[in-house]
């Protein structure tokens, strides 16, 4: 059974800095990977897909990896702002089934 | 991107009614739909998968007469919360799959914006 971690749970850090969030999968075999900003009380809002066979995506400030063999992601945030503060949600896709999501990492950036 | 929508958005009612909730592919066509269910401070859990045209496909723990599943067209999908109680107060969240060219390939997910329930 796939089973995503997330890694820390929460991060705080000062505006500016860049940082780094960790998303592992126990099973290798996905179709796709996703990663979800999650605002409090809000729904989704999709960040970033990684197909398979892909090694990264970019867009704007956020670079997210994807080592399918090693069943590990990372979601790289440049230069965080206060408006970053989210909970970041990874998921991923093993076809022809639901997303299974981690239980994310809740940001906080200071001003 | 393809849109989806829930209606309502948010949702109390007393203890012992029934709740629907509808998620709506407003520019695209979704043969499935999955529905989940999230608990303050937690993840994302699926409770079932929703089918055009046949049965709902239910996670293990999800009561199948509580939560009905009706997915009459290729762009509508309703979960009604029967004789709702105080602990099915939740998040539900709706997505569909983007089929890609060439068969369903399930690419990107498409989530609707949730439904706040709030059982009295």
């Amino acid at each position: 059974k796939q089973e995503v971690t997330q890694i820390p749970a929460a991060l705080s850090v000062p505006e500016g800095e860049n940082l780094v969030l960790n998303c592992s999968f126990t099973d290798s075999a996905i179709y796709n990977l996703q990663w979800f900003r999650q605002d409090p009380g809000k729904g989704l809002t999709s960040l970033l897909l990684i197909q398979s066979s892909q090694r990264e995506q970019t867009s704007g400030r956020l670079n997210a990896s994807l080592d399918k063999s090693s069943g590990r992601s990372t979601l790289y945030i440049a230069a965080s702002q206060p408006g970053d503060s989210a909970t970041y949600l990874c998921a991923v896709n093993q076809a022809g089934t639901a997303l299974i999501f981690g239980k994310g990492t809740t940001l906080s950036v200071s001003s | 991107g393809a849109v989806v929508s829930q209606h309502p958005s948010w949702v109390i009612c007393k203890s012992g009614t029934s709740v629907k909730i509808e998620c709506r592919s407003l520019d695209f066509q979704a043969t499935t739909m999955f529905w989940y269910r999230q608990f303050p401070k937690q993840s994302l859990m699926l409770m079932a998968t929703s089918n055009e045209g046949s049965k709902a496909t239910y996670e293990q723990g999800v009561e199948k007469d509580k939560f009905l599943i009706n997915h009459a067209s290729l762009t509508l999908s309703t979960l009604t919360v029967t004789s709702a109680h105080p602990e099915d107060s939740s998040f539900y969240i709706c997505s569909a799959p983007d089929v890609g060219v060439g068969g369903p390939t399930y690419n990107e997910q498409f989530f609707g914006p949730g439904t706040r329930l709030t059982v009295l």
